[in-house]
């Protein structure tokens, strides 16, 4: 059974630190991975997508990584901003089962100003 | 380009009764999935609709189930409602079923239920 695990589950910073989001699956046999984004009761914002064959993905001030190998991965955000405050979740497609996303819990992220 | 839409927003109701949470796809998306969402957890897949059959379902049970219509707008339909199905139900489109392809999900900012 595929678990995604994202740690830590909150995260505080202030403004203008850069930061690392970390996510780990257990089955490595996956198609992709993404990472979205999460506004307070609101629906989820693709940010990056991963193919496995791919070993990073950069968009603007946000860099993700991928290690199948290993079963790891990691948000980079640089010079973080309040209105990057949010929730990030990551979330694998399994090659058994490419019909659905299998997501982590989540990492909260504050930006202080 | 119209995104995906969700109604109601918020709904209030009562352990035992049924309720029915409607989408509506994103122009020239001919998928739907939809997926539960608990307070501080990660989304959960319910099921998938693709050409309107179910195309893959997650872990649970029958008195939840869905309908996908010509035009490719989806319902969800909750019976018998318990307490723990108080969520935020996320419906998200796309073109085709398969998630290892390039096409990517679209979310609707979902159907916050609460179940009393």
């Amino acid at each position: 059974k595929q678990e995604v695990t994202q740690i830590p589950a909150a995260l505080s910073v202030p403004e203008g630190e850069n930061l690392v989001l970390n996510c780990s699956f257990t089955d490595s046999a996956i198609y992709n991975l993404q990472w979205f984004r999460q506004d307070p009761g609101k629906g989820l914002t693709s940010l990056l997508l991963i193919q496995s064959s791919q070993r990073e993905q950069t968009s603007g001030r946000l860099n993700a990584s991928l290690d199948k190998s290993s079963g790891r991965s990691t948000l980079y955000i640089a010079a973080s901003q309040p209105g990057d405050s949010a929730t990030y979740l990551c979330a694998v497609t399994r090659m058994d089962s490419s019909y659905k996303l299998i997501f982590g819990s989540g990492t909260r992220l504050l930006v202080r100003p | 380009e119209t995104g995906v839409t969700q109604s109601p927003t918020h709904l209030i109701k009562t352990r035992g009764q049924q309720v029915t949470l409607r989408c509506s796809s994103q122009s020239g998306h001919n998928t739907v999935s939809w997926y539960q969402q608990a307070l501080g957890q990660g989304p959960q897949f319910i099921f998938q609709y693709y050409r309107e059959e179910e195309n893959g379902r997650g872990n649970f049970p029958p008195r939840f189930s869905g309908l996908q219509f010509p035009n490719y707008s989806s319902e969800l339909n909750v019976n018998a409602l318990e307490l723990d199905d108080s969520a935020l139900y996320l419906c998200a489109s796309s073109l085709g079923p398969n998630r290892g392809s390039d096409s990517p999900l679209h979310f609707g900012n979902g159907t916050r239920l609460t179940v009393t």
